[in-house]
């Protein structure tokens, strides 16, 4: 079957920094996708990333390592505005996307 | 990025009613279409892939006769929950995908309280 793992919640403080992590097995890879979820909100697009390697973009990075079917997203001096879900999402070798069930990001003043 | 707009971003119906979402793709051509469902505190949940002038195929579990969906053009697809009752009530979210893209745009999403 095809899974995606990422914690349910994670707790960090403002102006920290926190790692979210993702881990996949699936039916073929064609790219992994991070998007930012605020409650009763449609995601929103962050990350794709298609070849190993970090990118970088602004306060958030995201990393992949297909060999290890294993993906994180690098948020750096959080904000109170970050608290939002984050969904990691795999697309198969039937470009379907597969989703992670989500990382409540509960951000601390 | 592409625009996707979908409504109503929210609507409440009585038991028994059906409900009509659209979802529109508004600079480019949706060559695919998804439907999601997301319950609260949960993750997306695909219920059924349209491609412009074919059916929709819908996931394990999703009654077609109850949600239907129609992608009768490239910048359209709807979805009608038919016979709508409370357990129906869920956030409905629709993204697009233009023909060889790889990324889906999605919609706003549409709130629906069935009471």
């Amino acid at each position: 079957g095809q899974n995606i793992d990422q914690p349910t919640e994670m707790t960090a403080t403002e102006g920290a920094i926190v790692q979210i992590n993702c881990t996949y097995q699936t039916s073929g890879f064609n790219g992994l996708f991070w998007y930012q979820q605020h409650a009763g909100e449609a995601p929103t697009f962050l990350s794709y990333n298609v070849l190993d390697g970090l990118e970088e973009k602004g306060r958030f990075s995201s990393f992949l390592s297909r060999s290890k079917g294993y993906s994180y997203l690098l948020l750096k001096e959080l904000q109170m505005k970050d608290s939002a879900s984050y969904l990691c999402a795999v697309v198969d070798s039937n470009y379907q996307l597969i989703w992670g069930a989500g990382t409540k990001l509960i951000i601390k003043p | 990025g592409a625009v996707v707009s979908q409504h109503p971003s929210r609507v409440i119906c009585k038991s028994g009613t059906s409900v009509k979402i659209e979802c529109r793709s508004l600079d480019f051509q949706a060559t695919t279409m998804f439907w999601y469902r997301q319950f609260p505190k949960q993750s997306l949940m695909l219920m059924a892939t349209s491609n412009e002038g074919s059916k929709a195929t819908y996931e394990q579990g999703v009654e077609k006769d109850k949600f239907l969906i129609n992608h009768a053009s490239l910048t359209l697809s709807t979805l009608t929950v038919t016979s709508a009752h409370p357990e129906d009530s869920s956030f409905y979210i629709c993204s697009a995908r233009g023909k060889g893209d790889t990324e889906a745009f999605f919609g706003q999403g549409t709130r629906l309280t069935v009471v």
